[in-house]
């Protein structure tokens, strides 16, 4: 299957510092990117959904100003938590589609995870 | 909201024995999805299922959308050791402007050898 990656698979932040991370499709062009928050023992709650060019959409209660999402390009989104607090603290996830958005059969390939804490 | 109910939440069971866990919707949607996660690792994909009534299977994976398509239940038959993880039951929105995809909250599986 294709494969994404994530980078970086850990971070360790000070409160108030700001957080980067990638999200990358190897092998295939993804038209389409999701980010996910997932806290332990938790399920996988879906925060954006970024489209090629265009901005994030943002999934209700979720700060936009806080979780800036760019998608430059059709292999690379990334996600950038500012300003980061310690409930920021959590894994985060991104999945890629390679096709448009509505074709149903388009498997969506989600990367590794990054688990982010916030000191 | 659009609410996914999984059970049982968590299973402890002897390698080689049969598992069932099933998930329901209170809403109808017309994709089913079962993925599994292993710890500190992102979900892989199981078994899509796309037809009412579908039975579906990978490996010794078994899956069923079901008939009034507000539910699912996965199996797994044979169990070994690395069948360990957490499944969960998705389903694909497709009345927004993109897939979304909305997880249950999971069936925390452990085999013990």
């Amino acid at each position: 299957g294709a494969v994404v990656s994530q980078h970086p698979s850990r971070v360790i932040c000070k409160s108030g510092t700001s957080v980067k991370i990638e999200c990358r499709s190897l092998d295939f062009q993804a038209t389409t990117m999701f980010w996910y928050r997932q806290f332990p023992k938790k399920s996988l709650m879906l925060m954006a959904t970024s489209n090629e060019g265009s901005k994030a959409t943002y999934e209700q209660g979720v700060e936009k100003d806080k979780f800036l999402i760019n998608h430059a390009s059709l292999t690379l989104s990334t996600l950038t938590v500012t300003s980061a607090h310690p409930e920021d603290s959590s894994f985060y996830i991104c999945s890629a589609q390679s096709g448009l958005a509505g074709s149903i059969r388009d498997e969506q390939f989600f990367g590794p995870g990054t688990r982010l804490t916030v000191l | 909201g659009q609410q996914l109910n999984q059970s049982p939440q968590s299973m402890f069971i002897q390698e080689g024995e049969d598992v069932s866990m099933n998930c329901t919707s209170s809403s109808i949607f017309n994709t089913w999805l079962w993925y599994k996660q292993d710890p500190g690792e992102g979900p892989v994909l199981l078994i899509a299922l796309y037809k009412a009534g579908e039975l579906t299977s990978n490996g010794r994976l078994t899956a069923q959308f079901g008939i009034t398509r507000k539910d699912s239940f996965l199996n797994i038959s044979a169990s070994i050791p690395s069948d360990v993880g957490i499944y969960f039951c998705a389903v694909l929105d497709l009345k927004t402007s993109y897939d979304k995809v909305i997880f249950g909250p999971g069936t925390s599986l452990s085999v013990i050898p």
